[in-house]
């Protein structure tokens, strides 16, 4: 079974510019979430989605992010305008139903950003 | 405060020594607890959930004390490849399905 693939691996953008960071779950996993780590910190929830739904986007950092999932399969996380503080590894991870394996999340390889 | 605090680290062990760690957490309403471990510029993985009644795998041993918040991961006979990031994980269910991490301690093996 493939486990969750992230694109790119890596990204190098200046200030200001835009960047579009992609995701593809577990195939069949309902729950899609992104995580982030910036330099010196520990791993931060984002959001989570069921399906095309945001469940919690609690921590989302402002305005700057916009995580979408149309269609409830792959997700896409864009910054725009990056900041130099959005410098980080962006995590996703994904989850199969309660019940069905349960919520044991499965993380991906994650996608280093780093804005200059 | 943080939500969760582990041991500062790094832990440097010879092989085949015994290691713990430990790692406290502040919500009392935190549903699921787990280790995951990070190896370096790597992903995080699951090493094991943790249940009140304690859990073995091999040579982990996890323990989840709910009074005291308070879980430990217990490592016998370290090996090389044991060396790595170990993350102490809480899943705030009352959020929906949010898992807040950890620091992270730094574990070294060396023969």
């Amino acid at each position: 079974e493939a486990g969750v693939t992230q694109f790119p691996s890596h990204s190098v953008i200046e200030k200001g510019q835009t960047v579009t960071l992609r995701c593809d779950p577990i195939s069949g996993h309902d729950n899609l979430y992104w995580y982030r780590r910036v330099m010196g910190k520990e791993i931060k929830f984002l959001l989570h989605f069921v399906k095309e739904s945001k469940q919690d986007e609690s921590g989302m950092p402002n305005n700057r992010f916009l995580a979408e999932r149309t269609g409830g399969t792959y997700s896409t996380l864009k910054v725009q305008p990056a900041e130099l503080e959005d410098s980080g590894v962006y995590f996703c991870a994904s989850s199969n139903t309660p019940g069905q394996g349960g919520y044991t999340q499965y993380f991906g390889p994650g996608t280093r950003l780093t804005v200059l | 405060r943080k939500e969760v605090e582990q041991d500062p680290g790094p832990f440097n062990v010879p092989e085949g020594a015994t290691v713990a760690f430990n790692c406290t957490y502040s919500n009392s309403a935190s549903q699921s607890f787990f280790w995951y471990r990070q190896d370096c510029r790597k992903e995080p993985k699951l090493l094991m959930s943790v249940y009140s009644s304690g859990n073995e795998d091999g040579r982990f041993t996890a323990q989840l004390n709910r009074a005291s918040q308070y879980i430990s991961l217990l490592i016998r006979d370290s090996k090389l490849s044991d060396s790595a990031t170990y993350l102490c994980v809480v899943n705030e269910r009352e959020y929906g399905n949010k898992l807040v991490f950890g620091a992270g301690t730094i574990l070294r093996v060396k023969s």
